[in-house]
């Protein structure tokens, strides 16, 4: 079974840095494009980051550019996402999820997630 | 950016009912290219529908989608109660990818 677990969430002054970590099984992890998705409170989902499965194509949300940085490493069937500069409005729970893109691109399967709190 | 409004915000229904849940879009999603989650309190979103009519594998048949251009319909024919969840859009063919805001799905 293809399995997703997120992880290095907790609570964080603004315009400091948190590290998230999303462990994959059940599946080829380096033949799959990677997301992150995120869900503030009592909101909807917001997509924020791209990875290929080589790492050679690489995209994020407006909201987010110039201060997160998506990366991977296909040895350890892990993916990342490094958060500088945090807001206020980064709190959220923060998805990883692995990509179908043979027809356009959606998420197929989905990690439970990992709670970010920004705040002072 | 394509809006994605859901409606209705909350449906009140019982188990063995049909419900019927509504996604339309500020302007139009081309190829069809919109899937439905499912997600449970405290759970990861689950793949329900892709390309609009496409049921995700091991999704049972009670679960259909269906529309084109601006207006998406997801129906569960006859609710079981591990279906009382929320429900949310996405469209997947204009970048930036969105979503809507969710429907919740309660027992009545």
């Amino acid at each position: 079974d293809v399995q997703l677990v997120e992880s290095g969430g907790g609570l964080v002054q603004p315009g400091g840095s948190l590290r998230l970590s999303c462990a994959a099984s059940g599946f080829t992890f380096s033949s799959w494009s990677m997301n992150w998705v995120r869900q503030a409170p009592g909101k909807g989902l917001e997509w924020i980051s791209y990875i290929s499965s080589s790492s050679r194509v690489i995209y994020y949300a407006d909201s987010v550019r110039g201060r997160f940085t998506i990366s991977r490493d296909n040895a350890k069937n892990s993916l990342f996402l490094q958060m500088d500069s945090l807001r206020d409005e980064d709190t959220a729970v923060y998805h990883c999820a692995r990509v179908d893109i043979s027809r356009g691109w959606y998420e197929d399967y989905w990690g439970q997630g990992t709670l970010v709190t920004v705040s002072s | 950016e394509i809006v994605l409004t859901q409606s209705p915000g909350t449906l009140s229904l019982s188990p063995g009912e049909r419900a019927t849940l509504s996604c339309r879009a500020s302007q139009s999603v081309s190829r069809s290219y919109l899937a439905w989650y499912q997600q449970r309190p405290g759970q990861a979103p689950r793949l329900l529908i892709h390309g609009a009519s496409s049921r995700a594998a091991g999704i049972p048949d009670r679960f259909s989608g269906s529309g084109s251009g601006t207006d998406f319909t997801l129906t569960i024919s006859r609710l079981e109660p591990e279906d009382f969840a929320v429900y949310f859009c996405q469209q997947y063919d204009i970048s930036p990818r969105t979503f809507g805001q969710g429907t919740k799905l309660e027992i009545k």
